[in-house]
């Protein structure tokens, strides 16, 4: 299996559920990210890990909890979440090389429902 | 702060209709821009990495453009399956990784 795959595709859970969302890379990247997508809005950056540490947290509410257990792995734990969280989780990966920004590559996201 | 202006939001075309997309950001620093195409139901797709004013970049119908200010993405000739949203991103003199996107153009090409 190539690329960035993130499961489940579709989740709908109940604002008192707890879920998580998985994305697996096999790039052989070492940063990994999660963004959200929201309609008509910009994709907005949540997290960043770079070698499974977190370096970037975009002020997300403590309700999402990200975990990187490895540079390949990349989960993002959800409790207690709002109707306003329903968007697309979209996960990338990319190289950490030199000083020049290495193209991150996305997954097909998980679309998120809150009841 | 950082941002990301596209334009224009939507974009109609005829099939052969050449025309082009606009990037517009404010960034401090720009260490690179990205162009990415996305499917309705899909994720992102890497297009292009720009680093440097007066950089150009080509793939099949596609070539993209940057200077101090925007860059553009020309479509030579497009075909219907160029319809995408195409998104503009640039990464800015923050080393954590960080990309700041546009809202995006939703191009349809018609036959």
């Amino acid at each position: 299996e190539t690329g960035v795959t993130q499961t489940p595709r579709h989740l709908v859970m109940g604002m008192t559920n707890k879920k998580s969302l998985k994305c697996e890379q096999h790039l052989g990247h070492n940063a990994m990210y999660w963004y959200k997508q929201s309609a008509k809005k910009p994709l907005e950056l949540m997290f960043v890990y770079n070698f499974k540490e977190q370096t970037e947290n975009n002020s997300v509410p403590s309700r999402f909890s990200p975990e990187c257990p490895n540079s390949s792995h990349l989960f993002l734990h959800l409790h207690t979440l709002q109707p306003e969280d329903s968007a697309l989780y979209l996960c990338a990966s990319s190289r950490v090389q030199g000083a020049l920004p290495q193209p991150q590559h996305f997954g097909d996201g998980t679309r998120l429902s809150i009841l | 702060e950082d941002q990301v202006t596209q334009s224009p939001e939507a974009l109609r075309l005829q099939e052969g209709e050449s025309s082009s997309l606009n990037c517009s950001y404010t960034v401090s620093g720009l260490r690179g821009l990205f162009w990415y195409r996305q499917d309705p139901g899909k994720g992102p797709e890497f297009l292009f990495t720009l680093y440097s004013a007066g950089e150009e970049k080509e793939k099949e119908r596609l070539k993209a453009t940057l200077t101090k200010k925007e860059s553009f993405l020309h479509i030579t000739a497009p075909k219907p399956e160029d319809s995408a949203t195409y998104l503009c991103a640039v990464s800015g003199s923050s080393n954590t990784g960080k990309l700041i996107f546009g809202q995006g153009t939703t191009l349809q090409v018609k036959p």
